[in-house]
């Protein structure tokens, strides 16, 4: 069975900051990772995907790579943003199955001013 | 069509009744899931339809909970008997069956329950 493990759980960091967040996964068999961000009682904001083929995504401030073999994604964001406050959720979707995704606990970020 | 459509946004229901959600998925998606999000966990998958079809089912969804694409566009959700230990944030998303596309999913704003 997939387990996703983010830590850390919470980040508090002052503005300008550059920070990374961890994802973990135990079955290397996928076929992509997603990175999301969720603000407060809302849905899903589609960030960075990555294909189980590619090693990183860039998309402005933000980096997404990805190490199958080991197991690991790491999202870096760069310069951080009082609005860059947000859970950050990782999910993988495993290989040759109906498209499922499996997702990690989260990390709450505060970013302050 | 700008995105994944859920109705409604909230709602609050006495233990014991039941409750219908609605999800419009992208108009050109013909993959559509259903996820449950609890506070402060991430989410996890409950059911997913391509087309009309329901092709997976997680044993999270227990025997009060059933989910029809009935024309493969919108779906419901329904939940019979709410129990407290419902109450959620319930997310529905829809993705391309095209390669293509990576097979991306989209997220809609969610339902969240509450069950008093």
């Amino acid at each position: 069975k997939q387990e996703v493990t983010q830590i850390p759980a919470a980040l508090s960091v002052p503005e300008g900051e550059n920070l990374v967040l961890n994802c973990s996964f135990t079955d290397s068999a996928i076929y992509n990772l997603q990175w999301f961000r969720q603000d407060p009682g809302k849905g899903l904001t589609s960030l960075l995907l990555i294909q189980s083929s590619q090693r990183e995504q860039t998309s402005g401030r933000l980096n997404a790579s990805l190490d199958k073999s080991s197991g690991r994604s790491t999202l870096y964001i760069a310069a951080s943003q009082p609005g860059d406050s947000a859970t950050y959720l990782c999910a993988v979707r495993r290989n040759n199955a109906g498209n499922m995704l499996t997702f990690g606990g989260g990390t709450r970020l505060m970013v302050k001013p | 069509d700008t995105g994944v459509s859920q109705d409604p946004r909230h709602k609050i229901t006495k233990r014991g009744q039941n409750v219908t959600f609605r999800c419009d998925p992208i108009s050109e998606h013909n993959r559509l899931y259903w996820y449950r999000q609890t506070l402060g966990q991430g989410p996890e998958f409950l059911t997913y339809f391509q087309n009309e079809a329901q092709l997976e089912k997680s044993r999270l969804l227990s025997d009060r909970f059933s989910a029809e694409r009935p024309k493969g566009s919108f779906s419901t959700l329904e939940i019979q008997r709410t129990e407290q230990g419902d109450s959620a944030m319930y997310l529905c998303a829809s993705s391309p069956y095209i390669s293509t596309s990576n097979y991306e999913q989209y997220f809609g704003p969610g339902t969240r329950l509450t069950v008093t």
